[in-house]
């Protein structure tokens, strides 16, 4: 079983305001890192799948980077909106294909 | 557009009951999951079937089954329900484990054991 630490575990934020928050994981073992947003009273949906250190991938105002070597994977929210708020979701696909996720971040953006 | 189906989305039982829960996905994936999300913990998976004919154990197995009936459909099954396993049950699909793809999930399955 992976261990990932998502932080914070929840945060507020001001509508325009950018944000960030941080999945980590104290080993480089693990095929590929996803990233997942998951509103209230809905299914998990998939934002990003990196593989490779140093992945940089973008979905419009959100983007994720990867650093493996120093076992971490950053979320940025660009102009964070209402509709951005939800809890996102990190999870690790290690060696036995099985994704280990972490506790999530709840996003909440104010008005 | 139906993706990952589960069925029930609710269900009430008393200690002891039975019940099957339903997963069908219809986007051809090799991949099934199901996994169970308890407040305060992340997605625990309690088994997995990685193609038709294939199923593994989890992180949290104790008290499930599970069948890969075909392709399509990954059903869980509750023998003997008991309080700890009050939760929200999801299915997920993915084309392939190896292949670094997403997995789909369904709209969840909200189980309470009395």
């Amino acid at each position: 079983i992976l261990n990932v630490e998502q932080s914070p575990q929840s945060l507020h934020v001001q509508e325009g305001d950018s944000t960030n928050f941080t999945c980590s994981f104290p080993s480089s073992n693990f095929y590929a890192l996803h990233w997942y947003r998951w509103e209230t009273a809905k299914s998990p949906e998939a934002l990003f799948v990196m593989t490779l250190n140093g992945d940089e991938k973008k979905k419009g105002r959100i983007s994720a980077t990867l650093n493996t070597k120093e076992g971490y994977s950053y979320l940025y929210i660009k102009g964070s909106q209402p509709e951005d708020s939800a809890t996102y979701l990190c999870a690790l696909l290690g060696s036995a294909r099985q994704l280990t996720f972490g506790s999530g971040t709840q996003l909440t953006v104010l008005p | 557009n139906a993706g990952v189906t589960q069925t029930p989305k609710f269900q009430v039982l008393k200690t002891g009951q039975s019940m099957t829960l339903q997963c069908a996905q219809d986007m051809n994936h090799n991949s099934m999951y199901w996994y169970r999300q308890d407040p305060g913990m992340g997605l625990r998976l309690i088994y997995y079937s990685a193609s038709e004919g294939t199923t593994d154990k989890g992180e949290v197995p104790n008290g499930y089954n599970v069948s890969r009936l075909n392709k399509r459909e990954f059903s869980l099954r509750l023998e003997s329900a008991a309080p700890s396993q009050t939760s929200v049950y999801f299915c997920a699909s993915t084309r392939g484990a190896d292949e670094g793809q997403p997995q789909h999930f369904g709209d969840g399955t909200r189980l309470s054991i009395l």
